[in-house]
Parts: structure tokens; C-alpha cells; sequence
């Protein structure tokens, strides 16, 4: 089936360094990749949808400039939290959905998830 | 704008008894309609979807879901729980679109008793 690969799995970063988090579709191609942000005990809220070869569309509230989006290629999105501070740590997911499901439409498969923490 | 409403925040259930857990969906077409479990400190997990068809349907782990138009709910269910099956349950909605996205509910959070 699907598969998305998200790495790094943890990472703790100093305040005012960034982070990329990577995202890939490993055996199908994504178009579209969603990225989410999860407090702890909480709902998954959506923060940006990647497109391939065009700019992210993000979410209200969700600074553009904070949270940077590239969808360079069919199967890899990344998300840079950029001079990050502790209140940007948080559980960050992405998504993408395989087009190839077809008739059974939205075949979305989650990534593990990454753990960042700003010191 | 579509949302989902998850009203129960926690519940525990005795290991080996049925589990219903709820949820309420808005909008306005015809949703499509998910359900995800996360284990802590992980991706989520896809147990069944809704999109068309039979309002009965059969997910993975022995879940099912019951989506009832009249009453914008598609419940989860399980027979007989096992410890297993404690984690975070996500009720999600999506429109029929490509790129559309899907929003999440706020989550149940199952715990078992022995």
C-alpha cells in the first residue's frame, strides 16, 4: 500500500535555528501533501496544503513566512519552521493521498510524525 | 465549511465489551467520512472510510462505522475491545474534491479496563 516517509522522527533545535522536516510518498506519487500540527492531547489541525511546483495554501492563522512550504517534486514536500522558538514545538504530520486509488477516491496516508522541540 | 464534532473526550471500556464511539459531521454536499487511530506518539492510521455505497462499512481491526445521513453521524464500533485498542480515535471529514483536505474532530481518547 501507500506509503509516506516523514523524517526526522525527533528533533530538538536551539531557539532561533530552523528545522526542515521532510516528507516523502515512497512508492506512489503526490501531487497534493497536506501538513498538520498536533498540541499535545489534542486534534490534528491543518496548517498548509503543498502543491507541486506552486506556492502552499495556508491555512488562517498559520504564518506563511514562520512555516515554510516546498513541493519541489511529485513525491517530497518540506516543511521549515524557520527561527524557531519553544512555542513551535509541537507534533507536525503530513499527509498525502495516492491517485492511483481511484474509484475508492481519497487514499490519504499519514507520515509518522515529528516530534520537534525548541529549547 | 465542513467540521466534526467528537463528543465524548475520554472513555473506558471493560476489555471485551462492544465500544461506540461517536461522531457528527457538517456539511453541506456529500462528505467523505474517516476514521483514524493514533498510538502514542504516532502517525495515524486509517481504519475505514465512507464515500459512497453501503452505509454499513468494514474497517480494518474488526471496526466498523455506520454513516446515518439523517442524523450527520458516522459512529464507530467494535464489538469486543481489546487492550489494544486503547488509543486516540479520530473521526475525520473530507469534500469530494482531488486536493481536497480533510479535518479532523478533536479525538476520544479509548483507555481499557482489564
Amino acid at each position: 500500500g501507500a506509503v509516506v516517509s516523514q523524517h526526522p522522527s525527533r528533533v530538538i533545535c536551539k531557539s532561533g535555528t530552523s528545522v526542515k522536516i521532510e516528507c516523502r510518498s515512497l512508492d506512489f506519487q503526490a501531487t497534493t501533501m497536506f501538513w498538520y500540527r498536533q498540541f499535545p492531547k489534542q486534534s490534528l489541525m491543518l496548517m498548509a496544503t503543498s502543491n507541486e511546483g506552486s506556492k502552499a495554501t495556508y491555512e488562517q492563522g498559520v504564518e506563511k513566512d514562520k512555516f515554510l512550504i516546498n513541493h519541489a517534486s511529485l513525491t517530497l514536500s518540506t516543511l521549515t519552521v524557520t527561527s524557531a522558538h519553544p512555542e513551535d514545538s509541537s507534533f507536525y504530520i503530513c499527509s498525502a493521498r495516492d491517485l492511483s486509488a481511484g474509484s475508492e477516491g481519497y487514499g490519504y496516508t499519514f507520515g509518522s510524525g515529528t516530534r520537534l522541540t525548541v529549547v | 465549511a465542513q467540521s466534526v464534532t467528537q463528543p465524548d473526550i475520554h472513555i473506558t471500556v471493560s476489555e471485551g465489551a462492544s465500544l461506540e464511539l461517536r461522531c457528527n459531521y457538517s456539511y453541506g454536499a456529500t462528505p467523505y467520512l474517516f476514521w483514524y487511530v493514533q498510538s502514542p506518539g504516532q502517525g495515524l492510521q486509517l481504519l475505514l472510510k465512507y464515500f459512497s455505497g453501503d452505509t454499513l462499512v468494514q474497517g480494518i481491526k474488526g471496526f466498523e462505522a455506520e454513516f446515518k445521513r439523517s442524523q450527520s453521524s458516522f459512529n464507530l464500533r467494535k464489538p469486543s475491545v481489546h487492550w489494544s485498542d486503547a488509543a486516540e480515535y479520530f473521526c475525520a471529514v473530507g469534500a469530494d474534491s482531488s486536493a481536497s483536505k480533510i479535518i479532523f474532530g478533536s479525538g476520544t481518547r479509548l483507555s481499557i479496563r482489564p
